[in-house]
């Protein structure tokens, strides 16, 4: 079993909708982030949490440290956010970083 | 200001072979981390460059190694080359040594097939 779980691994959406991408992890960590990656590779980082809530713009970012659990919520979505979502975790045992698999999100105009 | 870049873009090897990555990192950063993202899957921590040093590593064998010169560009070698060695290749700079992957600025990455 993957360290760091990602759900849905694959999304397609009508523009305007509201978007949640799932995170779970099994590990003891310092942070969560929650990255994107268009194609092509490049990998920018949306947010780092280590408890509570962030929101930047249109994204919101939630944790649950008790349960393990974060999401990722796109309000409004637009094609532009059409990309891989990855959420990855800075493990307290290492402090090295255990990425999940992705979630492709595909928003039709 | 250019960001970090990768050469070559694309690159196809048989097995057996070697093959060296090139990464410049972006403009004032110091510290190159490579990452394997294999398809489909989430990026893994090859290792990371600070003052021409390795200074951390993943679960990555001994074959692949790293270099990081004077002006902080750094390579990624990789010998005796796997089928399970093609994925994207990438590399991220940040300044320092510290900080997490929140700090590090990716380049486009290095695509390789080894047939």
């Amino acid at each position: 079993k993957n360290e760091v779980e990602q759900s849905p691994q694959n999304l397609t959406a009508q523009e305007g909708e509201f978007i949640t991408i799932n995170c779970s992890y099994s590990v003891g960590i310092s942070a969560l982030h929650w990255l994107q990656q268009h194609p092509g590779g490049g990998i920018v980082s949306l947010f780092m949490l280590s408890s509570g809530k962030k929101k930047h713009g249109r994204l919101i970012a939630t944790i649950n440290i008790q349960e393990k659990h974060s999401s990722l919520h796109i309000t409004a979505s637009h094609p532009r956010d059409s990309a891989v979502y990855i959420c990855a975790v800075s493990a307290n045992r290492d402090d090295k970083i255990i990425f999940g698999k992705g979630t492709r999100l595909h928003i039709l105009p | 200001d250019a960001g970090v870049t990768q050469s070559p873009t694309h690159l196809i090897k048989t097995r057996g072979q070697q093959v060296t990555l090139r990464c410049s990192p972006k403009s004032g950063h110091d510290t190159v981390s490579w990452y394997q993202q294999a398809l489909g899957q989430g990026p893994q921590f090859i290792f990371q460059y600070y003052e021409e040093e390795e200074r951390q590593r993943g679960n990555f064998p001994d074959r692949f190694s790293g270099h990081q010169f004077p002006n902080y560009s750094s390579e990624l070698n990789v010998n005796a080359l796997l089928l399970g060695d093609s994925a994207l290749y990438l590399c991220a700079s940040s300044l320092g040594g510290v900080g997490g992957i929140e700090t590090q600025y990716f380049g486009p990455g290095t695509r390789l097939l080894v047939l």
